[in-house]
């Protein structure tokens, strides 16, 4: 079956270290989005790409770093300097621009807890 | 200009009833208007999608309603069901790269 995988599903990290969270999918789509989730706050872009060796700053960009050397992989690395990383994070794909048909497809989502 | 409020925060219907879930927007180049449902410990998948040329959209049970003079639209969860507990995000979208979220609104429908 055609998805998203994010792992790992729960990341526990102390505070000062960078941990990286994977994303693969297979279905072929050309976009990649990192959003970040918190109670009462809704899904806050971190990061999207639109093609392999290309990508753009969302609107909390700071304290994060991606990379796209693959189609079917948008990594994200939470640093240290992300001065509140606990959080939902979400990692969504679309096969153009995720407006009509093309359906932003999200994975289950890592949860990532700072000791 | 890039916000989507979106209310209630919370909202608890009784089985059967009609759950109301409303957005506003103030950027009139918002073209594409999606609801998301995510239940807990997972992502958020498409329900239902509007653009403002029409003024109301029905796939079974759900209906989006869509104000265009008013910058408002709104779900409708018609014979909720309790399987329908979720949280709901509405969403808005120019057709350049990305989506804005509402806050989300999680939805109880009690037995």
């Amino acid at each position: 079956d055609g998805g998203i995988t994010q792992s790992p599903k729960y990341l526990f990290r102390k505070e000062g270290q960078n941990v990286t969270l994977s994303c693969e999918q297979n279905l072929n789509h050309d976009a990649m989005y990192w959003y970040r989730q918190d109670p009462g706050q809704g899904l806050r872009l971190i990061y999207y790409s639109q093609i392999v060796n290309d990508f753009q700053k969302g609107d909390i960009a700071e304290g994060y770093s991606v990379s796209r050397e693959k189609k079917e992989s948008f990594p994200l690395t939470v640093t240290s300097a992300q001065k509140n990383p606990t959080a939902f994070y979400l990692c969504a794909s679309t096969r153009g621009v995720p407006s009509g048909a093309n359906v932003l497809t999200f994975g289950a989502g890592s949860r990532l807890t700072v000791l | 200009q890039q916000q989507v409020k979106q209310s209630p925060q919370s909202l608890i219907v009784q089985k059967g009833g009609i759950s109301i879930i409303n957005c506003a927007y103030e950027n009139t180049a918002f073209d594409y208007f999606p609801w998301y449902q995510q239940f807990p410990g997972k992502g958020p998948a498409l329900l239902i999608a509007i653009r403002p040329d029409v003024s109301e959209k029905k796939e079974g049970r759900f209906t989006i309603s869509f104000n265009k003079s008013a910058k408002q639209f709104s779900l409708h969860i018609m014979d909720s069901q309790p399987g329908d507990s979720a949280t709901y995000f509405c969403a808005a979208d120019t057709g350049f790269q990305k989506l804005v979220f509402g806050t989300g609104t999680r939805l109880l429908v009690s037995p």
